[in-house]
């Protein structure tokens, strides 16, 4: 049982370039989202689904894409990095369309961008 | 989505238990208490949840307060492994977490 696969762990990017982070859970769960956490800090929510098809915004979506097509995946696209995306991004998936289930986090990729 | 406050951080001595509070005045009636703990350079795991009652599990209790605005996260016997940030959260819609209390587990 792999639970929440984030890939890839470590990312180097230029200002300016392109990325998706991907994210997967093989737990048949409905909610998945894309946290943040910079030096120091607490996690900050990005984006969040709670479904296929269905994405909204969490507390600092500027500069992030997301989208749901399967139950499995949701990757988040950085359009264009720029240095202040440089953090380390855990992307979290529960069952249910609520909260209240517990959260389960992958391990993270750690994205700077020069 | 309630705010939750915790100290920003706490100590306790190894094999005692520890007790980490957090206070949430502005809980709606149907929002549920999730704590996590985050250890050095890990990801978030979930520790324990509830909504009115106390909960228990292998790893610790959830004391709630009968107004539902103040928990309690109990370890019963803090381990040097315990040493982590501890993040309260209340839930609405969404899972939005604070600061957290960093907790020292001293020898």
């Amino acid at each position: 049982n792999a639970g929440v696969t984030q890939t890839p762990k470590f990312q180097v990017l230029k200002t300016g370039q392109s990325m998706t982070l991907q994210c997967a859970q093989d737990m048949n769960h409905e909610y998945m989202s894309w946290y943040r956490q910079d030096p120091g800090m607490g996690l900050r929510l990005i984006h969040y689904s709670v479904g296929a098809g269905i994405t909204d915004q969490g507390e600092v979506p500027n500069g992030y894409n997301v989208s749901r097509s399967t139950t499995e995946d949701f990757p988040l696209r950085l359009l264009s990095a720029a240095p202040s995306q440089t953090s380390v991004y855990f992307c979290a998936s529960s069952y249910g369309t609520g909260t209240y289930s517990p959260l389960h986090f992958g391990n993270g990729t750690r994205l700077t961008v020069t | 989505d309630a705010k939750t406050t915790q100290p920003n951080s706490m100590e306790s001595n190894e094999e005692e238990p520890v007790h980490l509070p957090c206070n949430h005045s502005t809980i709606s009636g149907t929002d549920y208490i999730h704590w996590y703990r985050q250890l050095p350079s890990q990801g978030p795991e979930y520790v324990i949840h509830g909504l009115t009652s106390n909960v228990n599990n292998r790893m610790a209790s959830l004391a709630i307060a009968e107004d539902r605005k103040s928990s309690t996260l109990i370890l019963h016997r803090a381990t040097l492994r315990d040493a982590a940030v501890y993040y309260c959260i209340v839930t609405g819609n969404q899972f939005y977490f604070g600061t957290g209390t960093s907790l020292t587990v001293i020898p």
